[in-house]
């Protein structure tokens, strides 16, 4: 059975503060692992990887995957307030057109 | 930017009553999917639709539920008889030649 798995699971940080979110996976055929953020309602796209070692940077996040280790890094830098959120992984296995499997969600909170 | 639009954003019903949950996908994408999140859970695949045809559906997607697209830009989450445990967000979904799922706001369907 394909498995997402995100940690922590909560985390408080202040201002300023550097972050990072992790993910490990286990799923058939591995396509594709996409990061989207969640606040009151629909996830959010942020980042999509396909390939190891490629950082793909959107201003203070960035992440990276390990296709051999089978996990990816979200960083945040910098946070902000409106860095809260509730942060999700989740893989596509097999074709394209396939479903997403998520995993928990790591909810971050950013304190003032 | 388009932007999958999904309607009600709240649904009230009592537990036996159909219900029908609307959403028009991003016009030129051609993977349409529903989601749902019971509250404080993980967000689930349902099903998914391709080419006028369920490709794929879930354990969760029984007899009770069904989907259409009904004309060129509508696509319709039906469940047949409400119970309780259906309450949950619906989210729709759509994917197109970007290559990441783009979702919906969310309708929230209490079941009583």
């Amino acid at each position: 059975e394909d498995k997402v798995v995100q940690s922590p699971l909560s985390l408080v940080v202040h201002e300023g503060d550097t972050v990072t979110l992790n993910c490990s996976y286990e799923v058939t055929n591995f396509r594709s692992l996409l990061w989207y953020k969640q606040e009151k309602k629909a996830p959010t796209f942020l980042f999509m990887l396909t390939s190891s070692g490629i950082e793909k940077k959107s201003g203070r996040l960035s992440s990276i995957l390990d296709k051999k280790e089978l996990f990816s890094i979200l960083n945040i830098t910098a946070t902000q307030t409106g860095d809260s959120a509730i942060y999700l992984c989740a893989v596509v296995p097999m074709e394209y057109g396939n479903k997403l499997v998520f995993g928990a969600g790591t909810i971050l909170r950013v304190k003032s | 930017e388009p932007e999958v639009t999904q309607t009600p954003s709240h649904q009230v019903t009592q537990m036996g009553q159909e219900v029908i949950l609307r959403c028009v996908p991003i016009s030129n994408h051609l993977y349409f999917y529903w989601y749902r999140q019971i509250l404080g859970q993980k967000v689930e695949f349902l099903v998914s639709f391709y080419n006028n045809e369920i490709s794929e559906k879930s354990e969760i997607f029984d007899d009770q539920f069904s989907v259409e697209r009904p004309d060129g830009s509508n696509f319709t989450l039906k469940i047949r008889s409400t119970k309780l445990e259906d309450s949950a967000m619906y989210f729709c979904a759509s994917l197109g030649k970007q290559l990441f799922t783009n979702f919906g706001p969310g309708t929230r369907l209490t079941v009583t």
